[in-house]
């Protein structure tokens, strides 16, 4: 089985903070993804990646900076943590052309 | 750009049959998939539609009118455990490997 895993399913950060969230999956698949998930809005895209050091800009990429060294792990950084950065933060990774994206359990980020 | 639009919410009793549909604009088009997700949980991939008609898995089956850019989730037998979140996703044309997802259905099974 897939198993993509996340560093902390809940954070607790300040304004203007940076932050990191750590994503890891074990299938070596080359395509990791970073969402957010809010109530009402679905899950939206911020970056993606299909490769090491490659990157991709999802739909809402501002305030978000990604990092792929290896190919097991893709991290996502708010340089500067702000209020409405407060969500879920899901992981998925894929395999080339696949359909299915696996998912990690999320983190549930908090910035006060 | 792509859009999908699905019920935010459903509501049946167990034992019964719902439809959960979607529909979608897109500028190109390769395929419709559903994902479940659970309270607190991570979405789980449940089925994918590249051409027409009905695909079955068990309880749940998924079809697709690309005609129509129309699709829906059939779940049957219904239990009090697929009370929870669906949502349609698209792939995008420009890169097959993003999906652009829907807001998601909140399923209610009654018992």
């Amino acid at each position: 089985d897939v198993k993509v895993t996340q560093s902390s399913r809940y954070l607790v950060k300040r304004t203007g903070e940076k932050v990191f969230l750590e994503c890891v999956q074990d299938m070596d698949h080359e395509n990791m993804f970073w969402y957010r998930q809010d109530p009402g809005l679905g899950l939206r895209l911020i970056y993606f990646s299909y490769d090491v050091k490659m990157k991709e800009k999802g739909d809402i990429p501002e305030g978000y900076s990604v990092s792929r060294e290896k190919k097991e792990r893709f991290s996502l950084i708010l340089e500067s943590a702000s209020t409405n950065q407060t969500s879920m933060y899901l992981c998925a990774s894929s395999l080339g052309q696949g359909e299915t994206q696996y998912f990690g359990p999320g983190t549930r980020l908090l910035v006060l | 750009g792509q859009s999908l639009e699905q019920p935010s919410e459903v509501t049946a009793v167990e034992g019964a049959i719902v439809q959960i549909n979607c529909t979608y604009q897109t500028s190109g088009f390769y395929g419709l998939s559903w994902y479940q997700q659970h309270d607190g949980g991570a979405p789980t991939f449940l089925s994918y539609n590249a051409l027409d008609g009905l695909e079955e898995t068990g309880r749940f089956s998924s079809f697709l009118s690309r005609s129509d850019s129309y699709g829906y989730l059939l779940l049957q037998e219904l239990q009090m455990k697929d009370s929870a979140s669906y949502f349609c996703a698209v792939r995008d044309p420009g890169s097959a490997r993003q999906l652009t997802f829907g807001s998601g259905t909140q399923l209610t099974v009654l018992p």
